[in-house]
Formats: structure tokens, sequence, C-alpha cells
């Protein structure tokens, strides 16, 4: 059973537009949900993270927004640039003793000129 | 500092023939963590410690074993590869509570 359901699996968005990347989840007792940023051939990277107690985390031109009630959590990416062309992964994180991330199946980001 | 880094980079198996990846890390982190990647399927934990000595099962544990004897490396293993393991396996190594995770670059990992 997927506990993380992310989408869209493919996103284009011209230069200078707005990135949005949608996850989903339905154990109520996550407590963290991080987002890690993957180029090709490399690692994840950790990008942003937040944890329930707020609604909003901005970086930079990087925002997630998150909504306790329906479950939700997004990342934003504001003014999306060629250099954001990566994929994207959220996650969650159960602090009731478990170590493990739970990662969406991906979503491949191309910012086109 | 190299952080985490992975050996091999790319490996070709035949069907039941067995090999080693070798994790280290030299950030003094307590947690390390084994996962796959497969076309979208995302990340997939394997196995995982949560400090020297100890392993515990992941997600996907079967056909993979896992040593951690020194707090600097973990071992995944594979006794009889099976083309279903073909995959990009990655590393990570982690804080307390198992938060913030720092991923190596990866071994690819073909078994034919």
């Amino acid at each position: 059973q997927q506990q993380v359901k992310q989408s869209p699996q493919s996103l284009i968005v011209q230069k200078g537009g707005i990135s949005i990347i949608n996850c989903a989840y339905e154990n109520t007792a996550f407590d963290y949900f991080p987002w890690y940023q993957q180029f090709p051939g490399k690692g994840p990277a950790l990008l942003i993270a937040i944890r329930p107690d707020v609604s909003e985390k901005k970086e930079g031109r990087f925002t997630i927004s998150f909504n306790k009630s329906a479950k939700q959590f997004s990342l934003h990416i504001m003014d999306s640039q060629p250099g954001d062309s990566a994929t994207y992964f959220c996650a969650a994180l159960s602090g009731a003793g478990s170590y493990q991330l739970t990662f969406g199946k991906g979503t491949k980001l191309s910012v086109i000129p | 500092n190299a952080g985490v880094t992975q050996t091999p980079k790319f490996r070709v198996l035949k069907t039941g023939q067995s090999m080693t990846l070798l994790c280290a890390q030299d950030m003094n982190h307590e947690y390390m963590y084994w996962y796959r990647q497969d076309p979208g399927m995302g990340l997939r934990l394997i196995h995982y410690s949560v400090g020297e000595g100890t392993t515990a099962k992941g997600e996907v544990p079967d056909g993979y074993n896992v040593s951690r004897l020194k707090k600097q490396n973990f071992l995944l293993g594979l006794e009889s590869a099976a083309p279903s393991q073909t995959s990009v396996y990655f590393c990570a190594t982690g804080l307390a509570g198992g938060t913030t995770q720092y991923f190596g670059p990866g071994t690819r990992l073909t078994v034919l």
C-alpha cells in the first residue's frame, strides 16, 4: 500500500513560471515531511522540509504548503529556472519510533527556456 | 570530507552470482540506509541500521543481507542475484531520528 501519493509524474514548465508538485498521505502518525531533489546520475539531496505545526515554509524560491486536515502538502517553485530541472520526491516520516522515510514515486520536472 | 561514498559505481552480474556493495561515510552519523530506485517506483528502503552492530529490515528486504560491523561502513550483500534486482542502489546516512538523510552517488547494478 502506497502511503505517500505524489502527482504529477512529470511536469513541463516555462522559465519564470511556477512549478507545483502535490503529495497526499494516509498515515496520521507522519510528522516530518521533506522534499528531495535529484539530478540525473546523482543521489537525492534534501531541498526543504516541514513539520505539521506550520502551514507554510519558504526557502528562497522554494515553498512547502501543508494542509493537515486534508493530509496534503505541496512544493511550489517560484520563478522556475532550467537549472531546477530534476526529479523531485516528497517523503514522510513517523516520529513514533520509526526511522524510515516513506517516499513518493517522484515528479520529473523540466523547465524549458 | 568525502561524505557518503559507494563502491562500485557500476556492476554487471549474471543470475546466481553474489556481490557486496560497500557504503562508507565520514560524517559520523549513527543511522545508515540502503535504498533501491527503480523507474516510476521512487525510493524503496531495503535495510537500515541505527548504530554499529545493528540492522533492521525495510520495505523490500528479500534477497538482500546487510552488515554494520563498523560505524562508518554499511555493506549490502546479494547472495544469489536475480534479474529483478537490476536497479540503482543508494546508500544514505542520517541524523538521529531519521530526519535529514544524506545520499551517496549510487551504484547501478544490472543482473543478466
